[in-house]
């Protein structure tokens, strides 16, 4: 069964400090993205990687940064988290290709205090 | 990617097939239909998805116009366990590694 895997499913972090959200996908997939969702706003996309060590903007990074040092896992990094950031936060993955559905991890539900 | 337009809202009887239309009127000869939905606090789960003819998994069934300006999803038996969000994404066909984009998709509520 092919899995995106988040490391916490639920987080609560102190205002200022560095978080950070890890996500592994045992698929060999080149595409990996981060999406935060919140009520009434949907889901929008943070950062995404197409591959190793790369990175794009999505709609929504500032506050945030990632790293891709392997090709299987994603990490998002809030630098200083803020309340603002308390959310939910989706991991997905998808190969490069045509056609190509994408993955996702069950989410992690990050409280910032 | 092109735009979609769907119900916010619809409900269904249990064991009836739900039916949930997707708009997506301004969709280019290379974008395919994805479908998603999401469970309550869960991650989005892939449905199916097409290009021009109509498809069926395990899951669904994807009925696509044959202008491609519309699509509808098939979940011939609903039970209470598919009361989720569901969003329906035009995508182009080689974006593999371009992000699904969600709007606000249809909240099916299944009644027993």
């Amino acid at each position: 069964d092919v899995k995106v895997t988040q490391s916490s499913r639920y987080l609560v972090k102190r205002t200022g400090e560095k978080v950070f959200l890890e996500c592994v996908q045992d698929m060999d997939h080149e595409n990996m993205f981060w999406y935060r969702q919140d009520p009434g706003l949907g889901l929008r996309l943070i950062y995404f990687s197409y591959d190793v060590k790369m990175k794009e903007k999505g709609d929504i990074p500032e506050g945030y940064s990632v790293s891709r040092e392997k090709k299987e896992r994603f990490s998002l990094i809030l630098e200083s988290a803020s309340t603002n950031q308390t959310s939910m936060y989706l991991c997905a993955s998808s190969p490069t290709g045509y056609g190509t559905e994408a993955f996702f991890g069950q989410g992690t539900r990050l409280t910032v205090v | 990617d092109a735009k979609t337009t769907q119900p916010p809202s619809m409900d269904c009887a249990e064991g009836r097939a739900a039916n949930l239309p997707c708009n997506h009127s301004t969709i280019s000869g290379n974008e395919y239909v994805y479908w998603y939905r999401q469970i309550h606090s869960q991650g989005p789960q892939y449905i199916i998805h097409g290009l021009k003819n109509n498809e069926t998994n395990e899951m669904a069934s994807l009925i696509i116009t044959e202008d491609r300006k519309s699509s509808t999803l098939i979940l011939p038996h609903a039970t209470l366990r598919d009361t989720a969000v569901y969003y329906c994404i035009v995508r182009s066909s080689n974006s593999g590694n371009t992000p699904l984009v969600f709007g606000k998709g249809t909240r099916l509520s299944v009644i027993a």
